[in-house]
């Protein structure tokens, strides 16, 4: 059984970077077809995808946080991270980690870590 | 990228059944097949229900259907019982090789 969990600072101030990291057990990261996505969710509100990244050779985001995110692996740890530079109370949120499977005939999320709330505060 | 277009809210009452909507555009929904459902209870992480429009994970109960007609896809959920109470979120893959999701629908059981 896959598990995720996120860790990382639960307060970051404005203009800095946030930077989280999910620790994979249970799989590698490094398996065909799967892919590694960050997900946030503000308080009393939907889920907002952030990006994925494929640990064979690709990375994708969201256009809305393109310029401000960036989605990295280490593999010999079994782990990916999140960095969104600059932020703003807006990206206050409590942020998910979760397994993507994509191929040619099917493309879901199906295993979710448990999530961490960061803040934004000065 | 514009989020897929849920109701708000949705309710029925114990063993009725109910169905939520999920309409995209020619750039996510209408083009494949990848439509999923997930389950969110407040305070936890969302659960997957459905996937690729119509499948069913291993676990989940087969009161809970999908499918999908042009740029909208559905998700019915029949025989509802109180712990089908929760917010239900659909997400499409996109022809930006991105994927988005549904703004989200509160399903109340009366």
């Amino acid at each position: 059984q896959v598990q995720l969990q996120e860790s990382g600072p639960g307060l970051v101030k404005p203009s800095q970077t946030l930077s989280l990291t999910c620790t994979v057990s249970g799989g590698s990261i490094n398996t065909m077809s799967y892919y590694w996505s960050w997900i946030r969710q503000p308080a009393g509100k939907g889920l907002e995808w952030i990006g994925r990244i494929y640990t064979r050779g690709s990375t994708n985001y969201n256009p809305s946080l393109k310029s401000r995110v960036t989605i990295s692996a280490d593999t010999s740890k079994n782990q990916f991270s999140l960095n969104l530079s600059s932020v703003t109370a807006a990206d206050m949120a409590v942020y998910y980690c979760a397994r993507l499977y994509c191929s040619s005939t099917s493309c879901y999320k199906d295993f979710w870590g448990q999530g961490t709330l960061v803040t934004v505060s000065s | 990228q514009s989020a897929l277009t849920q109701p708000a809210s949705v309710s029925g009452s114990p063993g009725q059944s109910i169905t939520i909507s999920c309409t995209g555009t020619s750039s996510d929904v209408g083009t494949y097949n990848y439509v999923s459902w997930y389950q969110q209870h407040p305070g936890r992480a969302p659960k997957l229900m459905i996937y690729d429009v119509s499948k069913r994970p291993s676990g989940v109960s087969n009161r809970f259907s999908g499918s999908k007609s042009g740029n909208t896809a559905s998700l019915t959920i029949s025989g509802l019982q109180a712990e089908d109470e929760a917010d239900y979120y659909c997400s499409s893959y996109t022809t930006s090789s991105t994927l988005v999701f549904g703004g989200g629908t509160k399903l109340t059981v009366l």
